[in-house]
């Protein structure tokens, strides 16, 4: 089946330790996006990149880096720079336009930082 | 800048009521207008989108939503709420090439 996949589902982190959260999809897709969800804010974009070797800041991008070697992967890194790094972490996939656009969802992953 | 307003936090029906949560937006165009809804520690599942034509969409899961462009409203409706439906909502809005603005959500919990 195609899909999104992100692993690991839970994440467990030393507070300064950076730790990188990974995306693969099978869709053929070219747009894929991050996405940090917080109780009550909704989720937040981070990253997106539309093309492979490409990628743009979303609205809260400090703290993160992503890399786009392959049209499969979008991995993020969450750095020590980020000041509240735990939360819900979302990756999404585009394709299409007009009528046939579509945004697909992987299941997440949850980041916490001890 | 395209924004997103759920004015709703939190919503509270009876199973079998009926269902309508509000969505505003603020955008340049016509905007694609999406409907999503989440379970706890899932993620986002498509209920129904908008891009033109008829103003009133259906979408799965007996739900459907009007597009008011008057009212800068998406709104989604379900005649009668069951159970399973306790979840969280998010509205989205999307231009061609830009990503995704989201709302930030409605909890929605279903009594007997």
């Amino acid at each position: 089946d195609g899909g999104i996949t992100q692993s690991p589902k839970y994440l467990f982190r030393k507070e300064g330790q950076n730790v990188t959260l990974s995306c693969e999809q099978n869709l053929n897709h070219d747009a894929m996006y991050w996405y940090r969800q917080d109780p009550g804010q909704g989720l937040r974009l981070i990253y997106y990149s539309q093309i492979v070797n490409d990628f743009q800041k979303g609205d809260i991008a400090e703290g993160y880096s992503v890399s786009r070697e392959k049209k499969e992967s979008f991995p993020l890194t969450v750095t020590s720079a980020q000041k509240n790094p735990t939360a819900f972490y979302l990756c999404a996939t585009r394709v299409g336009l007009g009528l046939r656009l579509g945004y697909t969802f992987g299941s997440g992953t949850r980041l916490t930082v001890v | 800048a395209q924004s997103v307003t759920q004015p709703d936090i939190h919503i509270t029906v009876s199973e079998g009521a009926s269902l309508e949560l509000r969505c505003n937006y603020s955008y340049g165009a016509t905007p694609y207008l999406f409907w999503y809804v989440q379970s706890p520690g899932q993620g986002l599942q498509l209920l129904l989108k908008y891009f033109s034509g008829d103003t009133l969409v259906q979408g799965i899961k007996g739900f459907e939503a009007e597009f008011k462009r008057s009212q800068s409203s998406f709104n989604l409706r379900k005649p009668s709420v069951h159970w399973s439906d306790a979840a969280e909502y998010f509205c989205a809005v999307g231009e061609r090439n830009t990503p995704l603005v989201f709302g930030k959500g409605t909890r929605l919990s279903v009594i007997a």
